[in-house]
């Protein structure tokens, strides 16, 4: 159980085109899904946090324009990466977690990440 | 605010050895819990274990074991007997509970466990 689905696994992109990354809840219903961004040889760095229905909360520095999420139902957000830059090349890991007070309503998990490329 | 300290950044050992990872946190909370996970190479997050602060019974599955000391607020993770497949990088990470919109994770810096043959 709990599994999570990600899409695209990789994406290599030219430079100001828009790139989507669905996550994916395959057997529980997610309440709230995590975007986060990971360099190379760091930590994850959460970017965003998104309720089913509602907007997503954006970490401080995290632009809001730049990268769109939207969590139509509860078991799939999207995070849109739009005109993309090649600073923008990264590894990109959604996680989603059921609601407080459920079957592991504690607990965040991940999906396989999306690498990035913006060339 | 919290934190997650995992002093270790990397560590090597030789196949069958026993390799303890080291998780030190701050919180005011008292009520919070704490994760281990593992990423190996392909870069997936996989939960190991979550423990919550008002249970302080260590916890063993097979070859791994779990040290909870809220009196150093540690959360030390033992593998016992290493092997090659355990090597990748392990978070350490602390989260408040029941936050009304989902429980943000602080993370560790994370350890690099390289287990050789």
């Amino acid at each position: 159980g709990a599994v999570v689905s990600q899409h695209p696994s990789w994406v290599i992109c030219k430079s100001g085109t828009s790139v989507k990354i669905e996550c994916r809840s395959l057997d529980f219903q997610a309440t709230t899904m995590f975007w986060y961004r990971q360099f190379p040889k760091q930590s994850l760095m959460l970017m965003a946090t998104s309720n089913e229905g509602s907007k997503a909360t954006y970490e401080q520095g995290v632009e809001k324009d730049k990268f769109l999420i939207n969590h139509a139902s509860l078991t799939l957000s999207t995070l849109t990466v739009t005109s993309a830059h090649p600073e923008d090349s990264s590894f990109y890991i959604c996680s989603a977690r059921n609601a407080p007070g459920t079957s592991g309503g504690e607990t965040q998990y991940f999906g396989p990440g999306t690498r990035l490329l913006v060339l | 605010a919290q934190k997650v300290t995992q002093a270790q950044t990397e560590i090597s050992v030789v196949e069958k050895e026993d390799v303890t990872l080291d998780c030190v946190y701050e919180t005011r909370d008292t009520t919070y819990y704490l994760f281990w996970y593992k990423q190996p190479p392909s870069g997936e997050l996989v939960f190991l274990i979550r423990r919550n602060s008002f249970d302080e019974q260590n916890e063993i599955s097979g070859r791994y074991s779990w040290n909870f000391q809220k009196s150093t607020s540690s959360f030390n993770f033992t593998i016992t007997a290493s092997q090659v497949v355990d090597s990748a990088v392990y978070f350490c990470a602390l989260s408040e509970v029941y936050m009304e919109y989902g429980n943000k994770l602080v993370f560790g810096a994370g350890t690099i466990l390289r287990v050789k043959s």
